[in-house]
């Protein structure tokens, strides 16, 4: 399955947007990229996911550059309850694909959000 | 619904000893999957099931551990013998289907000293 590479930290001031990068350069055709969030002590939790196309939620903006070897996770206004693990992870949803059903998590971007 | 449970949060036994730990995922779920989480090696997926039914069970580490799921709300992992490099946080999980997000519960602390 596609690896990812992220900054191992980064930090922010509260208030800011946080845009975490990651590289997916050997994403292929059928794989989503995925994000998930680990705060301290406690299991991960969704955030968005996007095929090929920029997603939006109520959480976080997803970019996905028009080649599909990179993304960018936003996080328009940083609280510091924001502070946590993010996780980038591709992952195909169809039977047949190597990583279908695997969430194969690497070891993620510490984000800090400061006061 | 309450999310994922697992059950027991934290767990200390000594080595050798059987340990089990269990998980409710969320009702209407079809998947299931147990996650690892060491300093270490960070989260790895053990073993997954859909429908009940075990698919890929590659990331369990070996013959002393078995992963069971009798119905669609129950599911267990079982360690026998213990030993003490099993120590970490059990993670469970569920999700709609394989395109959906996973929900995960709070983890199972393991100790074994």
């Amino acid at each position: 399955d596609a690896k990812t590479t992220q900054p191992t930290s980064m930090d922010c001031a509260e208030g800011r947007a946080a845009n975490l990068p990651c590289n997916h350069s050997t994403i292929s055709g059928n794989e989503y990229v995925y994000w998930y969030r680990q705060i301290h002590s406690q299991g991960p939790q969704y955030i968005i996911h996007g095929l090929k196309n920029n997603e939006t939620n109520e959480m976080a903006s997803l970019i996905i550059t028009e080649d599909r070897k990179s993304s960018t996770l936003i996080l328009p206004h940083a609280t510091l309850r924001d502070t946590a693990v993010y996780y980038c992870i591709v992952h195909s949803p169809h039977a047949g694909g190597t990583s279908y059903g695997k969430l194969t998590f690497g070891q993620g971007t510490i984000l800090t959000v400061h006061p | 619904d309450a999310g994922v449970i697992q059950s027991p949060r934290h767990e200390v036994t000594e080595m050798g000893q059987e340990v089990t730990l269990r998980c409710k995922p969320i009702s209407g779920h079809d998947y299931l999957f147990w996650y690892r989480q060491t300093m270490m090696r960070g989260l790895e997926l053990l073993i997954y099931f859909n429908n009940n039914v075990p698919i890929d069970d590659s990331g369990m580490p070996e013959d002393r551990f078995s992963a069971k799921m009798p119905n669609a709300s129950f599911s267990t992992l079982k360690i026998q013998p213990s030993e003490p490099r099993d120590s970490a946080v059990y993670f469970c999980a569920s999700s709609f289907n394989s395109y959906n997000e996973q929900f995960f519960g709070p983890g199972t602390r393991l100790t074994v000293l």
